[in-house]
This record gives structure tokens, sequence and C-alpha cells, in this order.
């Protein structure tokens, strides 16, 4: 079975300063992962996908992860946060067929304070 | 950039009554899913749906629940009799001819509110 989690409910950091966001997943079978971000009262948008080939995975905004299949981690980075990064950001992993559904963590909302 | 426009953006029912959520997936795109995510909670799974039929479906896809691509554009989430539990954001998604690898598009959603 798959399943997420999304170390920290919350995170704040300074701007300017690392962004570090963890996700963790169990998986019975090689996964898919995603990151998602949604910003206030709007939908999921798409920040970046690890499906197969390199593990360091680049997104929009400046975001990225590296899947880590020994640690089960595909934790989201940016160097330099800025405040329009605030917003709530979901990990989720699929089965890695064409027909998966999402599996989704809690979320971690990420507050980036002047 | 291509988009998945759900309406209506907010809907407010009575307990009991019918409601239909309706989705106008990315127009090439051929696997159609359902989410919802109470407040406070995570997004979960609903249904998915490809050739026109249910592919999979979660343990919350109960008989009150049903699925339709009436035209060949929309695709429609039906709660027969609602409850004050469904109440939550409900999210319609597709995905490209390679499915879930191609990565999912997600509609703005409908927040449906059952009073």
């Amino acid at each position: 079975a798959q399943s997420v989690t999304q170390l920290g409910s919350h995170v704040s950091v300074s701007e300017g300063a690392l962004v570090l966001l963890r996700c963790n997943y169990s998986s019975s079978v090689p996964p898919y992962l995603f990151w998602y971000v949604q910003y206030p009262n709007q939908g999921l948008q798409l920040l970046l996908k690890y499906t197969t080939g390199a593990t360091l995975v680049k997104g929009i905004n400046g975001f990225e992860a590296e899947f880590k299949k020994s640690e089960t981690s595909f934790h989201l980075t940016k160097p330099s946060a800025h405040m329009s990064d605030a917003a709530e950001y979901f990990c989720a992993v699929s089965r890695g067929s064409t027909l998966g559904r999402l599996y989704f963590g809690r979320g971690t909302q990420l507050t980036v304070w002047p | 950039e291509p988009e998945v426009t759900q309406t209506p953006s907010h809907q407010v029912t009575q307990m009991g009554q019918e409601v239909i959520l309706r989705c106008v997936p990315i127009s090439n795109h051929l696997y159609f899913y359902w989410y919802r995510q109470i407040l406070g909670q995570k997004v979960e799974f609903l249904v998915s749906f490809y050739n026109n039929e249910i592919s999979e479906k979660s343990e919350i896809f109960d008989d009150q629940f049903s699925v339709e691509r009436p035209d060949g554009s929309n695709f429609t989430l039906k709660i027969r009799s609602t409850k004050l539990e469904d109440s939550a954001m409900y999210f319609c998604a597709s995905s490209g001819p390679s499915g879930v690898g191609y990565g999912y598009t997600f509609g703005s959603g409908t927040r449906l509110t059952v009073v």
C-alpha cells in the first residue's frame, strides 16, 4: 500500500532562507512522486514530479526535490524563500501505473517572514 | 496553458438534496478523477474514470456517489442525498495519454457546504 508522511504541519522561514519540506513515503512498487502547492482558495498546482530517470527533479518557482530510494524520501527544497512561496504544500505518491490514484500527505503550511 | 474547469466554485445545499458537481477536463486527456478535501484534512481520492467506466474507487465512494461523462467533454460527480459530512472541497483532475506519469492537472475545486 502507498502512504505519505509529511514531517511538520507548519514550517516558518525568513525571506531569503532555505526552504526544506520533508516527505517520506511507503510504496510496495516503484513510486511516482509529486509535490503540489495550494494557495488560499485555489486548486492544487503541480510543482514537480519524479517518475523515472534523474533523481534530482527541478520544478517551477525555483523548487527542486530529490528522490532517495534508500531513505524513501522526496524532500522539497528551495535555496532562497520568497514571500510569494507562502502556501500549503502537499507531497503525493502513486503506484506508478497509468491509472494510479494519488495518495496525499497531510500537507505542510509554509510561512515566510519578511 | 490548458486548464481543468470546475463549476460552480461554491455550492450550498440542504441535507438530503442531490448535487451535481461539474468539470471540464483538458481536451486531450484520457483519465479523469475526483478528489475531496474536508477542511483541515488531507486530500482524499474518490474515483478514477477511464474509457467511459470507473477504473478505481475508494471506500468513500459509496452508492451515494456516481460519476458520468455525458457528452465527451464534461465529467460530473453526483451525490444523491447529501449528508453534513459531505461538506468539503471537491477537486476534479485529469491526466494525459500516459496517465499519472504525465502529471495530474487539478481544477480549482468546488466548495460544497451541506446545511
